[in-house]
């Protein structure tokens, strides 16, 4: 059974400080999403990286993927109040299913 | 491009009523997957289907849930009879292969509270 691990659970940081959400995942993949989920909202895809060493960024945000390790990261730049959410990642394995890891739940402090 | 539509958008009722909840895909979109989201257990699966044939209902909870996709534009979530313990917002979502993609697309949710 394939499982996804996100840490940390919860992160609170101060605006203008980096940070990385790490997501582990225990099968061989080379597909990952990543989505975030504001409160009361859906999900929203941010990233989607398709193969080991991929780069994704979008503004303050930075998504890699080592498939090798089955690691891939969400690294926060310079943080600023608008990215307060929930971050998700999610994993499939050659078939239409995702599974989602447990969310990273953001909290930036002015 | 209206993206996923989910109806109701809130849904409260009483325990032992019968609720339905319903979903139109993204248009060409041959995946529609329906989610479960709860403080205490997350994001579940609880089926999807791919043209209009369920896939996987391993994640239906009990017999009490059901799900059907009579078309590609359509599916409906059913649970008959409700209770309390069924109260989480419900997503439906879509997603086509395109280039080995399988980015799913996120409906509103519908919230749902089983009094």
């Amino acid at each position: 059974e394939l499982k996804v691990e996100q840490n940390p659970l919860f992160l609170s940081m101060q605006e203008g400080k980096n940070y990385t959400i790490y997501c582990n995942y225990s099968t061989t993949s080379d597909r990952l999403y990543w989505y975030r989920q504001d409160p009361g909202k859906s999900l929203e895809s941010l990233f989607v990286l398709l193969s080991n060493g991929a780069v994704k960024q979008e503004g303050r945000l930075m998504a890699s993927l080592d498939t090798k390790a089955r690691l891939s990261t969400l690294h926060i730049t310079a943080a600023v109040h608008d990215l307060s959410a929930t971050y998700f990642c999610a994993v499939d394995e050659g078939n239409e299913k995702l599974t989602f890891g447990t969310g990273t739940r953001l909290t930036i402090i002015p | 491009d209206a993206g996923v539509i989910q109806s109701p958008r809130h849904e409260v009722t009483e325990m032992g009523q019968e609720v339905t909840l319903r979903c139109k895909p993204i248009s060409g979109h041959n995946s529609l997957f329906w989610y479960r989201q709860t403080m205490m257990r997350g994001l579940e699966l609880l089926i999807y289907f791919n043209n209009n044939v369920p896939i996987d209902d391993s994640g239906m909870p009990e017999d009490r849930f059901s799900a059907k996709m009579p078309n590609a534009s359509f599916s409906t979530l059913k649970i008959q009879p409700s209770e309390p313990r069924d109260s989480a917002v419900y997503f439906c979502a879509s997603s086509n292969l395109a280039g080995g993609i399988y980015e799913q697309f996120f409906g509103p949710g519908t919230r749902l509270t089983v009094l």
